[in-house]
């Protein structure tokens, strides 16, 4: 009963580096998403994936790119990393239809100095 | 406006206690809605859909009033395992692709 594995569990990075987040859902669901959650921000959705093959922006997209690998796998990509980008990061995944709630991975906690 | 609203608190109250959250949203025309648990440095996990008619799972109420845009959770005979931070979620209706819309979340305390 895996769910959603998000890899790495941590993660530092110095200024400028790049990374791969990876994420796998074994539901067999069509969308899948990725969040970034701040102190006193919420999460917010930087990119998803209505089905394979599609991937579309969300409120903050910038400095992040994403791939649909196949249905199982959504990663998400920074090229440079900025401290800004310091966060915890949660991929999750649906059914895809509206009313469908959405299940998470356990996150993946990123610093970037 | 915020797309959903939620006081932030922290409600802070004892074992035993009745407590609700409100949350308010901004699209009339919203269609799914959600509560959300969520514990200190964890991942969101679904605590239960909200419908048209209100539903109940065991110490909890979910409503829904549309008229008025906003849900709420209750939360009845508190326990110490309730602490949490509670997140409203609806849908956006723009799209059929299940994008929702996340409340920054209530945080309860529940105390001996």
């Amino acid at each position: 009963n895996a769910g959603v594995t998000q890899t790495p569990k941590f993660q530092v990075l110095k200024t400028g580096q790049s990374m791969t987040l990876q994420c796998a859902q074994d539901m067999n669901h069509n969308s899948m998403y990725w969040y970034r959650q701040d102190p006193g921000m919420g999460l917010r959705l930087i990119y998803y994936s209505a089905s394979e093959g599609t991937t579309d922006k969300g409120e903050v997209p910038n400095g992040y790119n994403v791939s649909r690998l196949n249905k199982r796998e959504f990663s998400l990509r920074l090229e440079s990393a900025a401290p800004s980008q310091t966060s915890v990061y949660f991929c999750a995944s649906s059914e895809g239809a509206s009313r469908q709630p959405q299940h998470f991975g356990d996150g993946t906690r990123l610093s970037i100095l | 406006r915020k797309e959903v609203e939620q006081d932030p608190g922290p409600f802070n109250v004892p074992e035993g206690a009745t407590v609700a959250f409100n949350c308010t949203y901004s699209n009339s025309a919203s269609q799914s809605f959600f509560w959300y648990r969520q514990d200190c440095r964890k991942e969101p996990k679904l605590l239960m859909s909200v419908y048209s008619s209100g539903n109940e799972d065991g110490r909890f109420t979910a409503q829904l009033n549309r008229a008025s845009q906003y849900i709420s959770l209750l939360i009845r005979d508190s326990k110490l395992s309730d602490s949490a931070t509670y997140l409203c979620v609806v849908n956006m209706r723009s799209s059929n692709t299940g994008k929702l819309i996340f409340g920054q979340g209530t945080t309860l305390q529940v105390k001996p």
